[in-house]
């Protein structure tokens, strides 16, 4: 069974330092979501992209986060600099198109010192 | 604001009896709605959906139904197993806007 892959799967930084995270979604699934989940809560978007453009990013804080699909398969998440604030699970999901069932990787959990 | 609520931060259901995750909503534009289960240190699941035309669905053990004029869906795990023992999200759909999730019910099945 396809699954959406996710890395590192743990990540401990500094505040001020730079992180990243990579998500390689299901093959064919042409639209690909990050996501936050902060304990207690559900998950909230951050971004959703459509093949390589970017189709919602208005909860993503641009001051800090960058993403990217370069070439509508894999995407990357940037923070810099992490704040203590970012500490979370950061989950990406993949769908076949918008309002498709989506499908969830492992995430990766984030601890900001 | 929240749109989806799931008002049950917890419940516990022995093992071999039925569980019940409710999950309310506000905005009347949700057309689709999604039951996704999480284990520790793991991405959510997907369970089950229903569309907003349709007042049930069912899947093995799992059945989600769906009352529009109460705002209320409901998904019910027939019987309940150990394995079961998770946490719930409630998710909803409305025209081409982000899915948006409830917080959540941890489900304990006690064997």
């Amino acid at each position: 069974e396809a699954e959406v892959a996710q890395s590192p799967r743990y990540k401990i930084t500094e505040k001020s330092q730079a992180v990243a995270f990579w998500c390689d979604p299901i093959s064919g699934h042409a639209t690909l979501y990050w996501y936050r989940q902060i304990l207690g809560q559900g998950p909230e978007l951050l971004v959703q992209f459509q093949d390589e453009s970017v189709v919602d990013d208005s909860q993503l804080p641009k001051d800090r986060f960058s993403a990217e699909r370069l070439k509508g398969v894999d995407s990357t998440l940037k923070i810099q600099p992490a704040e203590l604030g970012d500490s979370a699970m950061y989950l990406c999901a993949s769908s076949r198109g918008q309002r498709e069932t989506q499908y969830f990787g492992p995430g990766t959990r984030l601890l900001v010192l | 604001d929240q749109q989806v609520k799931q008002n049950s931060p917890s419940l516990s259901v022995q093992e071999g009896r039925i569980s019940i995750l409710n999950c309310d909503y506000t905005n009347s534009m949700f057309d689709y709605f999604l039951w996704y289960k999480k284990y520790p240190a793991e991405g959510p699941t997907f369970l089950i959906s229903i569309s907003s035309i349709k007042d049930k669905n069912e899947d093995g053990r799992f059945t989600v139904f769906l009352n529009k004029s109460a705002k209320h869906l409901s998904l019910h795990i027939v019987p309940s197993q150990p394995g079961d023992s998770a946490v719930y999200f409630c998710a909803a759909y409305s025209g081409n806007t982000p899915l948006v999730f409830g917080k959540g019910t941890r489900l304990s099945v006690i064997a």
